[in-house]
């Protein structure tokens, strides 16, 4: 079964305070992981897909890394609007058009 | 573009009562999907329809009737609402062929008492 985990479950920074995120995963060929950022009551939006090992990708102030067990988001000079839930999820070879979803993290970036 | 739109925003039922949840697309994606949010639980899959008069069922579909109408709406049904189906519910699609990127709705915030 694919399992998605994510930490930490709350995030507190304050303004300019960099600081990385971690998403490990356990699936069956990894086909691409997937972040979306998520403010509250709205839906989920999509920042990257990396697909390979190796993988960077970089918006703003973000940046994503994988490595064969977990990925990391790396927030770098963060500023209040920043501030929200950001979310990993994983597709699998076996999964077809399924996506896994961590927990999620909750980050607050105070100014 | 409004991209996906899902309605109603906010839903309050009774035990026992049914209601559809609506989805949209304007993107001409083919596969479309329901999840539901819960804390604590992250996002879960309920349904999917792949193409077009294709539906499967995801991790939790107990409770739950999909329709795909035709290639722009896929809808959510709850036959009997109970207590645990409370939560928000996520609609989201994504263009065969593409980066498997799924692009997700609003959300619609159902409570049932």
């Amino acid at each position: 079964e694919d399992q998605v985990t994510q930490s930490p479950e709350a995030l507190r920074l304050q303004e300019g305070e960099s600081s990385s995120l971690n998403c490990s995963y356990t699936v069956s060929g990894l086909r691409g992981l997937f972040w979306y950022r998520q403010d509250p009551g709205k839906g989920p939006e999509f920042l990257f897909t990396l697909y390979s090992a190796g993988e960077e990708k970089e918006k703003e102030r973000l940046k994503a890394t994988l490595t064969k067990k977990e990925s990391f988001l790396h927030i770098t000079a963060p500023k209040p609007e920043d501030s929200a839930t950001y979310l990993c999820a994983v597709q699998a070879g076996a999964a077809g058009n399924k996506l896994t979803f961590g927990g999620g993290t909750r980050v607050l970036v105070k100014p | 573009n409004a991209g996906v739109t899902q309605t109603p925003k906010f839903q309050v039922l009774k035990t026992g009562q049914s209601m559809t949840l609506q989805c949209a697309q304007d993107m001409n994606h083919n596969s479309m999907y329901w999840y539901r949010q819960d804390p604590g639980m992250g996002l879960r899959l309920i349904y999917y329809s792949a193409s077009e008069g294709t539906t499967d069922k995801g991790e939790v579909p107990n409770g739950y009737n999909v329709s795909r109408l035709n290639k722009r709406e896929f809808s959510l049904r709850l036959e009997s609402a109970a207590p645990s189906q409370t939560s928000v519910y996520f609609c989201a699609s994504r263009k065969q062929g593409s980066a498997d990127t799924q692009y997700f709705g609003p959300g619609t915030r159902l409570t049932v008492l």
